[in-house]
């Protein structure tokens, strides 16, 4: 399957900051998902992306498929936001996601 | 989105007993589930891709007779982990692939497995 990096692995923000994250990859993406791990260890579905923008409430995240990379933005951030952050994709010959090791972001009051 | 429940949540077995955990799509019909495992502060390593119908496939170094996959309907796939031992003891998620959506996946709750 292709490499998925993801960068910072920690994140470390004041309630009301905004902040990206970037997810890199080794080779074309056919479907590329961000999640947020929730404390529980639920993961929630946050956008389904394989190429340009998409914007839901405080979030957003954009794909350059043709270089690439995801990034995933989180504006006023909130202490709910805390947890960690997965983008994953399969490739053009794999039909199997593949995971970055995360993002572990921690909001503070 | 759609919804995939997990069932149990939480289980603690003895050493040496089988535990089955079950996987439902709720909303939708997957005819792909997969099965992952996950340590602690680390990510999701997929065990196997459950085909509604015919055997799973393993990834590799799964052992296929220990972790047993059965996916017998479009809604439901389960995880049976025979004769476990303390090192099983993990976190296990369960996910579905929605096809009528762009075959994006939804993951299920996930079950915390330890053997004592």
């Amino acid at each position: 399957g292709i490499q998925v990096e993801q960068s910072p692995p920690d994140l470390i923000l004041q309630e009301g900051a905004n902040s990206t994250l970037r997810c890199n990859f080794s080779d074309s993406v056919n479907n590329l998902q961000w999640f947020h791990q929730n404390p529980w260890g639920q993961l929630i579905n946050l956008f389904y992306i394989p190429s340009g923008t998409k914007q839901n409430g405080r979030l957003s995240a954009t794909t350059v498929a043709t270089e690439r990379y995801s990034l995933l933005y989180i504006s006023s951030s909130q202490t709910t936001d805390s947890g960690v952050y997965f983008c994953a994709g399969w490739g053009s010959n794999d039909y199997k996601l593949s995971f970055g090791a995360g993002t572990t972001v921690t909001v503070r009051a | 989105g759609a919804v995939v429940s997990q069932h149990p949540s939480r289980v603690i077995c003895k050493s040496g007993t089988s535990v089955k955990i079950e996987c439902r799509s709720l909303d939708f019909q997957a005819t792909t589930m997969f099965w992952y495992r996950q340590f602690p502060k680390k990510s999701l390593m997929l065990m196997a891709t459950s085909n509604e119908g015919s055997k799973a496939t393993y990834e590799q170094g799964v052992e296929k007779d220990k972790f047993l996959i059965n996916h017998a309907s479009l809604t439901l796939s389960t995880l049976t982990v025979t004769s476990a031992h303390p090192e099983d003891s993990s976190f296990y998620i369960c996910s579905a692939r929605d096809f009528t959506s762009n075959n994006e996946q939804f993951f299920g709750p996930g079950t915390r497995l330890t053997v004592l």
